[in-house]
């Protein structure tokens, strides 16, 4: 069964830093691309992309919003993905879900499992 | 891309047929995926290539289009598919997603 487990969310202040963790299991890992992408609380289906890494993690991609603040990164020894995030402001306040496309290698089928996500604050 | 839904809500009863609209700001092939998302859950996966139904999803539902214009149907609403819809272009980055559709009883 594939499993997504996201932690390291919380409360930070603007300007602040937060590491986020996705534990994956139940597939090969390291042969798919993972994604981070968000949904404002409360906002309906308000989904954003905000960064995905290829299976090797030799290529990183990121929403002009967080480029140059957060980085995507991956440790197929760990089958875990992370997303540092750095620079906070207050509009990337969100529930942060990882996630995995559905075919190895390639984005084009989608995504197919979702973790249950976990939830970023930037406030003072 | 820009991805614009609509409508963005629908009232419709058991039985009914349904169709949702995805339009991209430019074109986009057929790589455009559709998912449902019921209340306080992660999305599921329903359509991926614009018309090829992901595994386990009841055949009522269906994809269509190509290029700039996309239509989810639900041939017969049941009472599990009272939920929100949304697309997602998977064409380029940054990759973009629809502002949903919420599926209502009437």
């Amino acid at each position: 069964e594939v499993q997504l487990l996201e932690s390291g969310g919380g409360l930070v202040q603007p300007g602040g830093s937060l590491r986020l963790s996705c534990a994956a299991s139940g597939f090969s890992f390291s042969t798919y691309a993972m994604t981070w992408v968000r949904q404002s609380p409360g906002k309906g289906v308000d989904w954003v992309w905000v960064s995905t890494i290829s299976d090797s993690g030799g290529a990183k991609l990121y929403a002009d919003s967080v480029k140059g603040r957060f980085t995507i990164s991956r440790d197929n020894s760990k089958n875990t993905v992370y997303l540092q995030m750095d620079s906070l402001r207050a509009e990337d306040s969100a529930v942060f879900h990882c996630a995995r496309y559905k075919m190895p290698t390639t984005i084009r089928g989608g995504i197919d499992f979702w973790g249950q996500g976990i939830l970023v604050t930037v406030s003072s | 891309i820009q991805l614009s839904q609509s409508p963005s809500s629908l009232s419709a009863s058991v039985g009914d047929r349904v169709t949702i609209t995805c339009r991209a700001s430019q074109g986009i092939g057929s790589y455009l995926v559709w998912y449902q998302q019921e209340p306080g859950k992660v999305p599921k996966l329903l359509i991926y290539g614009a018309s090829t139904l992901q595994s386990g999803v009841p055949s009522r539902f269906s994809g269509s289009g190509s290029g700039t214009d996309f239509t989810l149907t639900i041939s017969s609403l049941q009472p599990e598919d009272f939920a929100s819809y949304f697309c997602q272009q998977v064409d380029s980055y940054p990759l973009t997603f629809g502002g949903g559709t919420k599926v209502e009883i009437k």
